[in-house]
């Protein structure tokens, strides 16, 4: 059985810091996606890496797929509070395994 | 923007009782997915259906839920009975051959 975990599950950092995100997967997979979900809310797509060093960048995010270490990474630089959310990986074997997701908390 | 459509948005139902979730997909979407997300967990997958064929329903408590794409558009998810532990947000995704999913607001069921 797939297993997918993400780390930490809890973030709390300051405005302005960097921080990095980490999605563990343990089967081979060469697609994986991240989705952003506020609370009560449904999932937004972040990203879609489809390829082994993929890497893609969208304001103050960015996320790498290294599909040889199972590892991908989604790093925030310079952290705003609109940051705030709940963070998921996906790794796509045709159907879609979530990860735990990563709950951020970005302080003034 | 397209979009996919879920309706309703919240449901509170007694438990034993009937519910049924509707999800329209983004048009051209062959790919539907329901998922189930508890409160402070990952979606986890319930059905998958390609066109109107159910892909993947492994995950599906057969004995009391339910789920069909008669015409390979909109989708229900029924439940019968509702018991405490359904209580859960129930997200409809769809997707095209390229496989990034989108996914609909949510319902949010509580069952009472």
């Amino acid at each position: 059985e797939l297993k997918v975990e993400q780390n930490p599950l809890f973030l709390s950092m300051q405005e302005g810091k960097n921080y990095t995100i980490y999605c563990n997967y343990s089967t081979t997979s060469d697609r994986l996606y991240w989705y952003r979900q506020d609370p009560g809310k449904s999932l937004e797509s972040l990203f879609v890496l489809l390829s082994n060093g993929a890497v893609k960048q969208e304001g103050r995010l960015m996320a790498s797929l290294d599909t040889k270490a199972r590892l991908s990474t989604l790093h925030i630089t310079a952290a705003v509070h609109d940051l705030s959310a709940t963070y998921f990986c996906a790794v796509d074997l045709n159907q879609f395994y979530f990860g735990t997701g990563t709950s951020l908390t970005v302080i003034p | 923007e397209a979009e996919v459509a879920q309706s309703p948005r919240y449901k509170i139902t007694e438990k034993s009782q009937a519910v049924a979730f509707w999800c329209d997909p983004i048009s051209g979407h062959a790919t539907l997915y329901w998922y189930r997300q508890i409160l402070g967990q990952g979606p986890e997958l319930l059905v998958q259906f390609q066109d109107e064929s159910v892909v993947d329903d492994s995950q599906l408590p057969k004995d009391r839920f339910s789920a069909e794409r008669l015409k390979g558009v909109d989708s229900t998810l029924k439940i019968q009975p509702a018991e405490l532990g359904d209580s859960a947000m129930y997200l409809c995704a769809s997707s095209s051959r390229h496989r990034r999913a989108f996914f609909g607001q949510g319902t949010r069921l509580t069952v009472v």
